[in-house]
């Protein structure tokens, strides 16, 4: 089992231009959810998702769109990218039933110029 | 809202020395609460966990016991390692409605040999 993935490791965008960053897990987790990392703030919540086809907001929702069209994949998609959204950002899955242990994707480093 | 907060740091200590890096929460209920860390360039990794008050969650002789009547989740390792240098996040996760992780601003420790 790979676990959780993420692509790409590494990003530099210019300000304006889009992206999708790519997550992937094959544990049939139900429940996915995006944090950025930031320097002395911690790891805070960008979306979520309890299950295909649900999907809904974190702490930081702006400037970012999430789906879920399958139980395996939740990309993240920066519509208009910015310097405030350079980050370390980070895939997690969490098992539906009785589960409390998320499980995390390596991260993907984005820098926005 | 739910919180965490933890010492701030570096963390600089001798090998062999003991280790304890403070966190106290808040929330309403019974959160589950957890250590992760973060070792350079890697993503998060569970260490250990408590799913209930007065449990006592134990990985590679870290140790942290749940305090429901202090609120709080102190990790504690009797005799640090170099390999042990990382980074540690405190996080607790809701026992109802939203099921991300709420993570303290983490703490970076430094063993030296």
């Amino acid at each position: 089992n790979a676990g959780v993935t993420q692509t790409p490791k590494f990003q530099v965008l210019k300000t304006g231009q889009s992206m999708t960053l790519q997550c992937a897990q094959d544990m049939n987790h139900e429940y996915m959810s995006w944090y950025r990392q930031d320097p002395g703030m911690g790891l805070r919540l960008i979306h979520y998702s309890v299950g295909a086809g649900i999907t809904d907001q974190g702490e930081v929702p702006n400037g970012y769109n999430v789906s879920r069209s399958t139980t395996e994949d939740f990309p993240l998609r920066l519509l208009s990218a910015a310097p405030s959204q350079t980050s370390v950002y980070f895939c997690a899955t969490l098992r539906g039933q009785g589960g409390n242990e998320q499980y995390f994707g390596p991260g993907t480093r984005l820098t926005v110029t | 809202g739910n919180s965490v907060t933890q010492m701030e740091g570096p963390v600089t200590l001798s090998e062999e020395a003991f280790l304890t890096i403070n966190c106290t929460y808040t929330a309403t209920g019974y959160p589950s609460l957890f250590w992760y860390v973060q070792y350079p360039g890697e993503g998060l990794q569970l260490l250990l966990k408590a799913t209930k008050a007065d449990d006592k969650g134990s990985n590679k002789g870290f140790e942290a016991t749940y305090r429901k009547e202090t609120t709080s989740f102190h990790l504690e390792k009797g005799s640090v390692q170099v390999s042990d240098s990382a980074v540690y996040f405190c996080a607790l996760s809701a026992s109802t409605g939203r099921r991300a992780l709420t993570f303290g601003s983490g703490t970076r420790l430094q063993v030296q040999p």
